[in-house]
């Protein structure tokens, strides 16, 4: 069953604290994004990943940080310097190519920090 | 820079056909979408459209773009409640690498 899967659904955190989200693909996919959304605010791009070892900052990466050490996984770092954290992170992947550029979504992560 | 804008909320009665509106700036995109994002969940792409298409039709929805105007536009005839959800019309950037989202439209469909 090909999908890919963003855990935990919910999580909370202490102010000052780094928490990690955890975004896994089995799609085969090269591209890889992390997307932030507050009501309103509709998707920020936060970072993005077109190939394993290699990504790049979209519009709002200041306080997060990135890995892409295998192709399947594009771990999200919330750090604490990140000043509102509070959102709904959204993970989806992409086939690298000419086509029609579908990203599929993960359910996503609703982060609360408190 | 590249932007997508929507208007944030329609509503309509069960039955009638939707119309969500989108302009867009970036007039190199190869491709212009539409995802549907259902309450708590990921975006799930609806259909999508090739810049020198002036419509698509796939079954309920009929996508029409104006190039020479940058306004896309989605059309969802006999809307039903299950068609409730935020909408989200979106462009590539210019390098290709990532897409550009407008901020979403909510649909609420009463019967």
């Amino acid at each position: 069953d090909g999908g890919i899967t963003q855990s935990p659904k919910y999580l909370f955190r202490k102010e000052g604290q780094n928490v990690t989200l955890s975004c896994e693909q089995n799609l085969n996919h090269d591209a890889m994004y992390w997307y932030r959304q507050d009501p309103g605010q509709g998707l920020r791009l936060i970072y993005y990943s077109q190939i394993v070892n290699d990504f790049q900052k979209g519009d709002i990466a200041e306080g997060y940080s990135v890995s892409r050490e295998k192709k399947e996984s594009f771990p999200l770092t919330v750090t604490s310097a990140q000043k509102n954290p509070t959102a709904f992170y959204l993970c989806a992947s992409s086939p690298r190519g000419t086509g029609p550029y579908e990203q599929y979504f993960g359910p996503g992560t609703r982060l609360t920090v408190t | 820079g590249e932007d997508v804008e929507q208007s944030l909320f329609l509503s309509v009665r069960e039955g009638d056909s939707s119309v969500i509106n989108c302009t867009y700036t970036d007039s190199s995109s190869t491709y212009l979408y539409w995802y549907k994002q259902e309450p708590g969940a990921g975006l799930q792409l609806l259909t999508y459209i090739f810049s020198n298409m002036d419509m698509k039709q796939d079954q309920r929805l009929t996508v029409l773009l104006n190039k020479k105007d940058k306004h896309l536009s989605l059309r969802i005839a006999d809307t039903q409640t299950g068609d409730s959800a935020i909408y989200f019309c979106a462009e590539s950037n210019q390098a290709g690498t990532a897409l550009i989202f407008g901020k979403g439209t909510t649909l609420s469909v009463s019967s």
